[in-house]
């Protein structure tokens, strides 16, 4: 199956400071979507992004599908913005998201 | 329009039991999925229903089965719970199957001592 590598595990700032987090997928995708996961536990839909360029506030995200990678750009982080933050992807003629195993996210003030 | 609900929220059950649980989409929507959240494993898919069939179903036991019903509901049924299954069930629903959005509801917590 699709495999998702999500970089840097782990990734501390200070408040205001900017962060980009990685998603690198092994095939060709018909969904990719990314996620920030609350301490609650709910998934929070930040950007449904199979290709191209969006953005949302301080938050934006690139899909670049032909080289199978997408990356996620916070700027002037808060410490609102902590917690996991995970890429999920299917592939085509798959139903199914495969997620990656996420980036914690700690920003501290 | 109201989200994706899951119920009950938290749940305790002892080993060898079993347990239902429910999710109600996005009104709309007709396609739901089931992912296990745990540590050790991360996310992992589950099943997927549409129009009431299962369309896709993960890596997991038959312990583990699941229904949709006709006005889009879904219920996943875990039998002879063993320790291993405690984790994070989440429901998402999306309007159809096959690479549109999902959206996640706030997840069961279940625990199985």
């Amino acid at each position: 199956g699709i495999q998702v590598e999500q970089s840097p595990p782990d990734l501390i700032l200070q408040e205001g400071a900017n962060s980009t987090l990685r998603c690198n997928f092994s095939d060709s995708v018909n969904n990719l979507q990314w996620f920030h996961q609350n301490p609650w536990g709910q998934l929070i839909n930040l950007f449904y992004i199979p290709s191209g360029t969006k953005q949302n506030g301080r938050l934006s995200a690139t899909t670049v599908a032909t080289e199978r990678y997408s990356l996620l750009y916070i700027s002037s982080s808060q410490t609102t913005d902590s917690g996991v933050y995970f890429c999920a992807v299917s592939g085509a003629g798959s139903y199914q998201l495969t997620f990656g195993k996420g980036t914690k996210l700690s920003v501290i003030p | 329009k109201a989200g994706v609900t899951q119920t009950p929220r938290y749940l305790i059950k002892t080993r060898g039991q079993q347990v239902t649980l429910s999710c109600s989409p996005i009104s709309g929507h007709r396609s739901v999925s089931w992912y296990q959240q745990t540590p050790g494993q991360g996310l992992q898919f589950l099943f997927e229903y549409f129009s009431e069939t299962q369309r896709n179903k993960g890596n997991f036991p038959g312990r583990f089965s699941g229904r949709q019903f006709s006005n889009s509901r879904s219920e996943m049924n875990v039998s002879t719970l063993e320790l291993g299954d405690s984790a994070l069930y989440l429901c998402a629903s999306s309007l159809a199957p096959g690479g549109r959005e999902q959206y996640f509801g706030p997840g069961t917590r279940l625990t199985v001592t």
